[in-house]
């Protein structure tokens, strides 16, 4: 069973909604991550928090906004999306040291009409 | 920059049967980690094993185990005995030191879809 987990399962949206996806880990990992991910293609980059603090933004649009509120927390506020956002949306965590390995949640599955 | 490469799109294996599916990579740094992931069409991204480039031996994990070939570049990973609930895509990552902070990079190949026939 996986030890991080996402809400919501699915969502849609309109392009002039506001939405935010959640995402809690229980394992006391330091680092935590959102990638998306399109349809047959591999999971992409979005955010590293690393400490609560933000420490990677891989050139992401505005619309989309990161915040970890605590060690075990991390949320990503939706606002103005365009259809092109549309996709998997997976959360992970890792214990932070050397090459440890990321844990995943199951993701959130994105529409944006 | 890292770079993985998976050049099977698509493979199949009848039950029972073991598969291997290719991965090569493409690091000039010396210390750097591999790993495999399952994802089902369910979504979830599974971790099923890791070989650090250190490492003297394949890493091994139940009937997962990686054909490690430093000198090759490639981290091929062998499924034993198939199983029909081994159908999924699966992806190949290495590791990015990020600077010696708390965090690593992942960075995935294309993925290769695996379908298990009864």
């Amino acid at each position: 069973d996986t030890e991080v987990t996402q809400t919501p399962k699915h969502l849609v949206m309109g392009m002039t909604n506001k939405k935010s996806l959640k995402c809690e880990q229980h394992m006391g990992h330091r680092a935590m991550y959102w990638y998306k991910q399109k349809a047959k293609k591999p999971p992409e980059l979005m955010f590293v928090y690393s400490y609560e603090k933000l420490s990677i933004n891989e050139s992401v649009p505005s619309r989309f906004s990161p915040e970890c509120p605590n060690s075990s927390l991390l949320n990503l506020h939706l606002h103005a999306l365009q259809p092109e956002d549309s996709a998997l949306y997976l959360c992970a965590s890792s214990q932070g040291h050397d090459a440890g390995a990321q844990y995943f949640g199951p993701g959130t599955r994105l529409l944006v009409l | 920059a890292q770079k993985i490469t998976q050049t099977q799109p698509g493979m199949f294996v009848q039950e029972k049967e073991a598969v291997t599916l290719d991965c090569t990579y493409d690091t000039s740094d010396p210390s750097y980690g591999l790993f495999w992931y399952k994802q089902p069409s369910s979504g979830e991204m599974i971790f099923l094993i890791y070989q650090g480039s250190y490492d003297q031996q394949n890493a091994t994990e139940g009937r997962y185990s990686l054909n490690f070939q430093k000198a090759r570049k490639s981290a091929n990973l062998v499924i034993s005995a198939s199983q029909l609930g081994d159908s999924a895509m699966y992806f190949c990552a290495d590791w990015e030191d990020a600077g010696g902070t708390s965090y690593g990079k992942l960075t995935f190949g294309q993925g290769t879809i695996l379908t298990v026939h009864p």
